[in-house]
């Protein structure tokens, strides 16, 4: 198994409030992903990273922002949350040379209220 | 980016073969050819890679016709566990200078008692 978390796994919270979705891998993966899914719908890569200190806007614009200080860590952040940002986000890692064999975390559910 | 296109839905009984098939017309030399699958309320996992001809592990076999054009995802005696979404992708694994993993929106397969 891949060894990948999220937390929270759930978060209901109220519009205008800044949170955090935490992201952590243990493999030393150098690429960090963060993709965007809501229920029944495609995913949408929305941030990703090649390593420590880069970080790229992917193909759906979004109004986090993601940070990577440490290989293993790969937070996301929502500075003022709105109804609109009600989804399920997830988290994926990969070696450098594998973009295409990439690990998913088990996501977090965030519903803004 | 190679486009592919796969049916957007299938169904299946118990203990029946499914082959799913994904058309890739303009894949580039370069490419390999990933099939992802998600359960519902999950993150995708990787099944299978290959560039040509077949692949094979302990979950499915990949089928790739020498011009590459399309491919297919082979289940054997799929169960109700297998019913889920299946993503194809094609890109080059090696890519570091710009992120072109677009998951699409998938095969959503029906398996069926």
């Amino acid at each position: 198994e891949a060894d990948i978390y999220q937390t929270p796994r759930y978060l209901v919270i109220g519009t205008g409030k800044k949170i955090t979705l935490e992201c952590s891998q243990t493999m030393g993966h150098d690429k960090m992903y963060w993709y965007q899914q809501d229920p029944g719908m495609e995913l949408h890569l929305i941030h990703y990273s090649y390593g420590v200190n880069s970080t790229e806007k992917g193909d759906l614009s979004s109004e986090s922002t993601v940070s990577r200080i440490r290989t293993e860590h790969f937070p996301l952040t929502l500075e003022s949350a709105r109804p609109s940002h009600t989804s399920q986000y997830l988290c994926a890692s990969s070696l450098k040379g594998s973009s295409y064999e990439q690990y998913f975390g088990p996501g977090t559910r965030l519903t803004v209220t | 980016l190679a486009k592919t296109t796969q049916p957007i839905s299938m169904d299946s009984y118990e203990g029946q073969e499914v082959n799913i098939t994904c058309s890739h017309n303009n894949i580039a030399t370069n490419d390999y050819i990933t099939w992802y699958q998600q359960f519902p309320s999950q993150g995708p996992r990787f099944i299978i890679q290959g560039y040509k001809t077949k692949v094979t592990n302990e979950v499915a076999s990949l089928f790739i016709p020498a011009d590459r054009k399309s491919s297919t995802l082979s289940l054997p005696r799929v169960s109700l566990s297998d019913t889920a979404v299946y993503y194809c992708l094609v890109g080059a694994p090696r890519d570091n200078y710009g992120q072109n993993f677009v998951f699409g929106p998938g095969t959503r397969l029906s398996v069926l008692p």
